[in-house]
């Protein structure tokens, strides 16, 4: 079984450049999590989707960071414009529901200069 | 609000002996799950452990077993004949039936000597 696909592993932008991440979540998951760890804390959530609708998007700084999972499936994760205390890494997470393991990603390491 | 606390930001082991990781919780709620996840270099998070809250019974995996104290609110996890492979971040987590969201702690650094 494939597990869930993040891209890119490592991405390095100037402030106030934008960019974004993108995940595909094991095939069949409905529950998308996106969370954002800062180094030496834990992950953070950012936006939980069931299917493509948004569950919880309290976390989410919306001026500048928005997320979408089209079609239920796929989902990109975009910051615009970043911020140099954006520099973390981005991890993407997919379960068969809401109540079992959540399966992780490899995450992408933002580095924002 | 539910909260997750680690309080040791770092533990040692020898190699096959035991450590023990503390993970301490506060919520309102009564039907939750915790977790214990592994975070190696490769920053991928693996599900080492989970337990139900409704269930007294401690729960186990080969090496790794868990002492869930439901009223106090701790979540302990013990790793025995530790392997230099257990080296890794451990993270204690809170799912709430409710929400299902995950809410970490600041994790364990767990270092194994040989």
């Amino acid at each position: 079984e494939a597990g869930v696909a993040q891209s890119p592993r490592y991405k390095i932008i100037e402030k106030r450049q934008s960019v974004a991440f993108w995940c595909n979540p094991i095939s069949g998951h409905a529950t998308l999590y996106w969370y954002q760890q800062i180094l030496g804390q834990g992950p953070k959530l950012l936006i939980q989707f069931q299917n493509n609708g948004v569950v919880d998007d309290s976390q989410l700084p919306k001026d500048r960071f928005s997320a979408e999972r089209l079609k239920g499936v796929d989902s990109t994760l975009k910051i615009q414009p970043a911020k140099l205390e954006d520099s973390a890494v981005y991890l993407c997470a997919s379960s068969t529901d809401m109540n079992t393991e959540a399966f992780f990603g490899q995450g992408t390491r933002l580095t924002v200069v | 609000a539910q909260t997750v606390t680690q309080s040791q930001p770092e533990m040692s082991v020898q190699e096959a002996e035991t450590v023990t990781l503390s993970c301490t919780y506060d919520t309102s709620e009564s039907d939750y799950y915790l977790f214990w996840y592994k975070q190696p270099p490769s920053r991928q998070m693996i599900l080492v452990i989970r337990q139900e809250a409704y269930k007294q019974q401690n729960a186990t995996e080969n090496r790794f077993s868990v002492n869930f104290q439901k009223a106090a609110k701790s979540f302990s996890l013990k790793i025995s004949d530790s392997q230099l492979g257990d080296a890794a971040m451990y993270f204690c987590a809170y799912s709430s039936s409710g929400t299902y969201k995950y809410i970490f702690g600041t994790g364990t650094r767990l270092k194994v000597l040989a």
